[in-house]
């Protein structure tokens, strides 16, 4: 089915470990973003990416980094976890802005 | 400092009635407003959206409203069904900054729930 793939669904860190969530999406968008949604606080953007090797930083990019080098995917890595970053992550393409589709998540938590 | 206000975090409505979800926002910049629809373990999904030239978009049981000069929007849901209950965020983008197509304003979500 078309759409934005995340993985994993769940994970749980240690502080100061590292990862990579992946985002994967088939609908050849162009603009893909990062999205981190914590209780009271809504939806809020981490960095996004308006084509293969082009990325800038959203509202919250302290401790996360991306980088696309294909179309397809826009992963987002924690060099070195916090407890701070525990949050359900999501990942949203777009046709230049237009139509967003977010993938269903992955709820981190970091002890 | 939240640009886009959503100031009620549920809503309960009988099932037939109008629901009728508000958001607020600070920044006169936005030009672009749009609403999400969210259940539990899943992403949000777009549900209907405005342009800051319009007053009011409609599409089936959902219309949403725009007052520029009050930076207010409303999201009306009528006949409200069961299936509707979810989290609903208001979202708002500046499409003339650069690359701000790319970015979205979240509010804080409300949750509404239609009881039968």
């Amino acid at each position: 089915n078309a759409g934005v793939t995340q993985t994993p669904k769940f994970q749980v860190l240690k502080t100061g470990q590292s990862m990579t969530l992946q985002c994967a999406q088939d609908m050849n968008h162009e603009y893909m973003s990062w999205y981190r949604q914590d209780p009271g606080m809504g939806l809020r953007l981490i960095h996004y990416s308006v084509g293969a090797g082009i990325t800038d930083q959203g509202e919250v990019p302290n401790g996360y980094n991306v980088s696309r080098s294909t179309t397809e995917d826009f992963p987002l890595r924690l060099l070195s976890a916090a407890p701070s970053q525990t949050s359900v992550y999501f990942c949203a393409s777009s046709f230049q802005g237009w139509g967003y589709t977010f993938g269903s998540g992955t709820r981190l938590t970091v002890v | 400092d939240q640009q886009v206000k959503q100031n009620s975090p549920s809503l309960s409505v009988q099932e037939g009635r109008i629901s009728i979800l508000n958001c607020d926002y600070t920044n006169s910049m936005f030009d672009y407003f749009l609403w999400y629809k969210k259940y539990p373990a899943e992403g949000p999904t777009f549900l209907i959206s405005i342009s800051s030239i319009k007053d009011k978009n409609e599409d089936g049981r959902f219309t949403v409203f725009l007052n520029k000069s009050a930076k207010h929007l409303s999201l009306h849901i009528v006949p409200s069904q069961p299936g509707d209950s979810a989290v609903y965020f208001c979202a708002a983008k500046w499409v003339g900054l650069a690359g701000g197509g790319n970015k979205l304003t979240f509010g804080t979500g409300t949750q509404l729930k239609v009881e039968l």
